[in-house]
């Protein structure tokens, strides 16, 4: 069964600088990897995802994210951090087939100005 | 608003009554989905519809919690007896089926209180 894990409840970093958002999954065949953001009292907005292809994906608000299939990993990163960046965000993984997306428990990022 | 749509968006009820989450889909989505989010933790799947058709069921949903999807479009879910415990947020989402890859889409969620 699939499975994602975030290692970070929380990350700090001043605006301006950049962030990474660390997410690393486990499937059984290819991934499908989404990212979310939710701010609060909101639901799940959808940020990126990779399917194939190139492995530095670009999404929404500036944020890119980079699949790395060795390290099984979705690290999401943005060159340069927003106070309004400041959420919740969600790492996702399904398997082929259209099985339902699996969720990490999220990242809550703080963007410090 | 061509989004997912949830209602009620806040619902408090005491322990031991019913309660029922709709959702309208994007349009076009025959793919529907339904997450629940607990405080601090990431959506957790609850069950799946194609058109009309349940797919999946979590084991998650107990006997209490059904959903309904009868023509394809909206969907329900139905909890019974509510507990404290079922106190979260019940996220829907759609999607094209079809393709793995196709991104699902999420409404604002119906929060669920029980006194």
């Amino acid at each position: 069964a699939q499975s994602v894990a975030q290692p970070e409840d929380q990350v700090n970093v001043a605006e301006g600088n950049p962030l990474t958002v660390k997410c690393t999954y486990s499937v059984s065949g290819n991934p499908y990897l989404f990212w979310y953001v939710q701010y609060p009292n909101r639901g799940l907005q959808f940020l990126l995802k990779y399917i194939t292809g190139d492995n530095l994906v670009k999404g929404s608000y500036g944020f890119e994210a980079e699949f790395n299939k060795s390290q099984t990993s979705f690290h999401l990163k943005k060159p340069s951090a927003l106070v309004s960046d400041s959420a919740l965000y969600f790492c996702a993984v399904r398997e082929e087939g259209n099985t339902p997306l699996v969720f990490g428990k999220g990242t809550r990022l703080s963007v410090i100005a | 608003d061509t989004g997912v749509s949830q209602d009620p968006r806040h619902k408090i009820t005491k322990r031991g009554q019913n309660v029922t989450f709709r959702c309208d889909p994007i349009s076009e989505h025959n793919r529907l989905y339904w997450y629940r989010q607990t405080l601090g933790q990431g959506p957790e799947f609850l069950t799946y519809f194609q058109n009309e058709a349940q797919l999946e069921k979590s084991r998650l949903l107990s006997d209490r919690f059904s959903a309904e999807r009868p023509k394809g479009s909206f969907s329900t879910l139905e909890i019974q007896r509510t507990e404290q415990g079922d106190s979260a947020m019940y996220l829907c989402a759609t999607a094209l089926g079809g393709v793995s890859g196709n991104t699902i889409y999420f409404g604002e969620g119906s929060w669920l209180t029980v006194v």
